[in-house]
């Protein structure tokens, strides 16, 4: 159990177009989602925290114009890039968790804004 | 906020030697404490964890050990092998649904043959 699908795996896409990254829990309720950036070699910076049917709640330096969090569902969350540029490629990871489940990544979406 | 340091940052052992990598918190609210492991351009994996009411726990060839009252808890990998290289997270959180994690900043660990 608990398994968190994300899509997709990697993308390019062309400087100043918006990129759509979804994170899914397959078998079971996600009452919380979170979304990171990792750069390479480093470690997961959170960036924001969304609540299924609230607005995210955003990290300190986070642009929430940027980087807009959607939390409709209890088994979807999506991250959109909006006006990618280059500094914003990374590799994106979402976890999820939910009652009575456990803390659990998806497969990462690497970005590269060209 | 928490706060985790993680050190060493990297880290090279000998086939069968063991490794060991620190990590210290500052939230005394903190009761949940996992480590992971990621492969280059995958997932973090949980390996291990330990919550604040026990003081060591051991799968196998990995342990991780917490001391509450000076705040740090450690990850004890024994009889290591090529397949235990990766880079390894340690992170603190309180232990309830919603609350987010606290990662460290990783220890690159790479077991020479």
């Amino acid at each position: 159990g608990a398994v968190v699908s994300q899509h997709p795996s990697w993308v390019i896409c062309k400087s100043g177009t918006s990129v759509k990254i979804e994170c899914r829990s397959l078998d079971f309720q996600a009452t919380t989602m979170f979304w990171y950036r990792q750069f390479p070699k480093q470690s997961l910076m959170l960036m924001a925290t969304s609540n299924e049917g609230s607005k995210a709640t955003y990290e300190q330096g986070v642009e929430k114009d940027k980087f807009l969090i959607n939390h409709a569902s209890l088994t979807l969350s999506t991250l959109t890039v909006t006006s990618a540029h280059p500094e914003d490629s990374s590799f994106y990871i979402c976890s999820a968790t939910g009652t009575g489940y456990g803390y659990t990544f998806g497969s990462g979406t690497r970005l590269t804004v060209v | 906020g928490e706060n985790v340091e993680q050190h060493p940052s990297t880290l090279s052992v000998q086939e069968g030697d063991s490794a060991v990598i620190k990590c210290t918190y500052s939230d005394s609210a903190s009761n949940y404490f996992p480590w992971y492991k990621q492969e280059l351009g995958k997932r973090p994996q949980l390996i291990i964890d330990i919550r604040s009411n026990v003081g060591e726990k051991k799968d196998q060839r990995i342990a991780v050990t917490l001391n509450k009252t000076a705040k740090h808890f450690s990850l004890h990998i024994t009889e290591t092998q090529p397949e235990d290289s990766a880079v390894y997270f340690c992170a603190a959180s309180m232990r309830n649904t919603g609350n987010q994690f606290y990662f460290g900043t990783g220890t690159s660990l790479t077991v020479i043959p």
